[in-house]
Formats: structure tokens, sequence, C-alpha cells
């Protein structure tokens, strides 16, 4: 999974609990992605980082957020969780941006909200 | 909108049986597309980058072409372990990092 892992790989947790799911890069790349893949909408882009402290929001970012103090990590927030924030959450890194640098995929979290 | 459809939806083969999986896309000054595998419980797996119409790219029994409208991934001689969903993205319009997914294909080969 190119070094990177994802933690916890399974959650379940209660409506309006906060969450954080971390992403964890040994590769030293600077843009990094949390996407959500659902079934009948596939992989969707929630915020993704250029570099530390650097964020930007994707496709579902409502009620989402994210955090990188430091390069090989990313964490995701979910403030107070939903019932539709259940899902499959996958991290994904690359070294640059654009249609030259493809995106590598950790082995993704699990997380209901019960 | 920028937006990526794939066909079809599932896909079930018998081992030697070749075919192709559809990704079609409406975007604007198409920037490239990638295909990804992606095994049930894992994340999806780098396979091709293509960068413009008319290339090709192959690995093992897996060669995908690109069209200025589409994409097609042709799987000749399938074995089992090819069973696996087929995933293609397209970068959006304005942020080269950003990509659209297609909903993918689930490819089943049965021996």
């Amino acid at each position: 999974d190119a070094g990177i892992t994802q933690s916890p790989r399974h959650k379940v947790t209660e409506t309006g609990t906060p969450v954080t799911l971390r992403c964890h890069q040994t590769e030293n790349h600077r843009y990094m992605y949390w996407y959500r893949q659902d079934p009948g909408h596939g992989l969707r882009l929630i915020h993704y980082s250029y570099g530390v402290k650097d964020t930007d929001k994707g496709e579902v970012s409502d009620g989402y957020s994210v955090s990188r103090s430091k390069t090989e990590d990313f964490l995701l927030t979910l403030e107070s969780a939903t019932s539709s924030q259940t899902s499959v959450y996958f991290c994904a890194i690359s070294e640059g941006s654009g249609i030259g640098y493809e995106q590598y995929f950790g082995p993704g979290t699990r997380l209901t909200v019960t | 909108e920028d937006q990526v459809t794939q066909s079809p939806e599932a896909l079930r083969l018998q081992e030697g049986e070749s075919s192709s999986l559809n990704c079609s896309y409406t975007v604007s000054g198409l920037r490239g597309l990638f295909w990804y595998r992606q095994d049930p419980g894992k994340g999806p797996e780098f396979l091709f980058t293509l960068y413009s119409a008319g290339e090709e790219k192959e690995k093992e029994r897996l060669k995908a072409t690109l069209t200025k409208k589409e994409s097609f991934l042709h799987i000749t001689a399938p074995k089992p372990e090819d069973s696996a969903t087929y995933l293609c993205a397209v970068p959006f319009q304005a942020a080269g990092n950003k990509l659209t997914f297609g909903g993918g294909t689930r490819v089943l080969v049965k021996p």
C-alpha cells in the first residue's frame, strides 16, 4: 500500500460523537487526500492537503474537517458524527499535482455511525 | 460539470473469455485519465495513466486505450485473479489533483 497506513481500520460510533481518522505515510509525498466510498456514489473527495497546514475542500466536505501538522500525518475529523457519514474512508497520497502524478491509496477505514 | 460513467456495472466472464470495459467522460479539456483496480476490502491500486487521445498502455492481460471521449480497458484471456472492480478517474477541470471517479465495473472471472 505504498507506505500508507490508516487507523483505526474499523470503528463503530454513536451519532453525535466526535471521530478522528488518521492517515500516516512514509513516502514524504506532498499531497494527501481523504475520500469516502459509498455504494452508488463511488469514490468522492472530501478534503486534500498540498503541504503542512495547507488544505482545501473537495466535493463532499460538509461535516468534515482536516488537519496536517506534519508531512507524514493527515487527520480527518467528524465533529459530530451522523448516520450519513457511515462509509469506507480512504486516504491517498501523491508526489505532485496533475495527470503526471498518480495517487496511491491506503487500506481504508470502515466507519459505522449508529 | 465533469462526469465520468463506467459500463457495464458488472461483468461475468469465463476464464479465457476476453472483454472490454468502458469509461466515458464529459470534461472540458481532457487532461488524461487514470485506471485503478480495487479488490474487496482494499484500497484502489494504480494501474495506468493515459495522457492523450490515441495512447495505449499494457500490463499483463490488461490493455488501456484512450480517445477524446472515452477509454477502454481490454481484458485478454482473463484469469480468476483478474476478478476485481476496475475504476477510472479523470482530473477536475480546474485542479489537476482533484479526481472524479467513475462508479466502477465489477468483474468476476469464473474458472
